[in-house]
């Protein structure tokens, strides 16, 4: 592909639904980013997987997150019991040398 | 810790001033430093990285060792600037990349 694809790239979910976002990464491309971007909040880092393990887990907002990556490859981000706090623009970026390259998100909207 | 600060959330200048967006770090090795821009419904691009010691489209930055700074600078700005600019540090390929809080520029005719 010609880039990171996300899916969805809209979702409204209604609170207490789970939701799972997905990632498709540019290929070989062994680093993979999560984050959110909220109005006002700027960037926020969620996670970062190398290959399929993820170093740093530490900006998963609550155990209600969670991630996985299977094959090196296309990565889910999931949320349990979704909450209206958890409305925003989850983004996903993957790195090869240096430079890192976005998706075009997924919004999400909990009502 | 990582760390990455933009103190300033909105810069509102004229077409033709100069504009410098200011970025600070906190890191205990020796970090690789970037600026990325996000226009309008398009998608978060890299605008250019400390290693390069490059000019893209007119804006440069400097690494500030001594400061821990990597401001970004361009001398006249342009109606098309007008974006959401975050500075980010990362130590090398395949680690974490740390995102400052983001400067929205908005560049008045």
């Amino acid at each position: 592909g010609a880039g990171v694809s996300q899916s969805p790239s809209n979702k409204v979910t209604e609170k207490g639904k789970d939701v799972e976002l997905r990632c498709d990464p540019i290929s070989g491309h062994t680093a993979l980013y999560w984050y959110r971007q909220s109005l006002g909040q700027g960037l926020e880092f969620l996670i970062y997987f190398q290959g399929n393990s993820a170093p740093d887990k530490s900006g998963l907002p609550s155990d209600r997150f969670s991630a996985e990556r299977t094959g090196g490859s296309v990565s889910t981000l999931t949320i349990q019991r979704t909450q209206q706090e958890d409305s925003a623009v989850y983004l996903c970026a993957t790195r090869q040398n240096t430079e890192a390259f976005f998706g075009q998100g997924t919004r999400l909207t909990v009502v | 810790a990582q760390r990455v600060t933009q103190p300033e959330k909105l810069l509102s200048v004229f077409k033709g001033a100069p504009v410098e967006l200011k970025c600070n770090y906190s890191y205990s090795g020796s970090p690789e430093l970037f600026w990325y821009v996000q226009y309008s419904r398009q998608r978060l691009q890299l605008l250019l990285r400390h290693i390069s010691r490059e000019s893209i489209k007119g804006f440069t930055a400097d690494l500030n060792k001594g400061e821990t700074s990597f401001h970004l600078k361009k001398p006249f700005a342009q109606e098309e600037d007008s974006a959401m600019y975050y500075c980010a540090m990362g130590e090398a390929a395949g680690n974490k990349l740390t995102f400052g809080g983001g400067t929205r520029v908005l560049v008045k005719p």
